[in-house]
């Protein structure tokens, strides 16, 4: 089966300052990795997706993400946040075969001037 | 393009009346469509898959006869809840997946939030 494991539950991050959000994912083959955002009230927004190639993905936004295999990790990063990126974000995992996804919990992440 | 419309975006009802929520994928066809179910503070749970003309499979612990799911057409799914009580109250979201989805057939949808008083 699988799972994801978002470690940090709520983050808060200087406006300007760089941002890393965890995600390890628990997967018997390579996995379909996303990152999505979600603001209050509202549905999700995909901010980047992996699922082969360059294990360093760009996304919208300014995010960035990792895909380490040997850590089963796909950490989102963001050099400098911006007031508006205080959201809600969650990590998600696919099997290549089916298209169920599985959540993390999700990290808060506040943004304070 | 990929857009997922989500309706109504807020509802309430009384306790042991029923809802129905509708998904629509607007500009590509949804083969496929996911119903989840969002607490507050917490993560989505999927509820079901639906696909077009066939019955929804539903995951574990879900009511299929509470949460009725429609998936009629090819852009509309619905999801009716059924003799609503409070403890049905939550959020719930809607992602559509098409045949050919760039997005590997996540858009989702914007999302209802549901109060039964």
């Amino acid at each position: 089966a699988q799972s994801v494991t978002q470690p940090d539950i709520h983050i808060t991050v200087s406006e300007g300052a760089s941002l890393e959000l965890r995600c390890n994912y628990s997967y018997g083959a390579t996995p379909y990795l996303f990152w999505y955002v979600q603001s209050p009230g509202q549905g999700l927004q995909l901010l980047l997706k992996y699922f082969s190639g360059d294990t360093l993905v760009q996304g919208i936004k300014g995010f960035e993400a990792e895909f380490k295999r040997s850590q089963s990790s796909f950490n989102l990063r963001k050099p400098s946040v911006h007031w508006s990126d205080a959201a809600e974000y969650f990590c998600a995992v696919g099997p290549s075969n089916d298209y169920k996804l599985s959540f993390g919990a999700g990290t808060t992440v506040t943004v304070r001037a | 393009g990929a857009v997922v419309s989500q309706h109504p975006s807020r509802v309430i009802c009384k306790s042991g009346t029923s809802v129905k929520i509708e998904c629509r994928s607007l500009d590509f066809q949804a083969t496929t469509m996911f119903w989840y179910r969002q607490f507050p503070k917490q993560s989505l749970m999927l509820m079901a898959t639906s696909n077009e003309g066939s019955k929804a499979t539903y995951e574990q612990g879900v009511e299929k006869d509470k949460f009725l799911i429609n998936h009629a057409s090819l852009t509309l799914s619905t999801l009716t809840v059924t003799s609503a009580h409070p403890e049905d109250s939550s959020f719930y979201i809607c992602s559509a997946r098409g045949q050919v989805d760039p997005n590997y057939g996540y858009t989702f949808g914007s999302g209802t939030r549901l109060t039964v008083v």
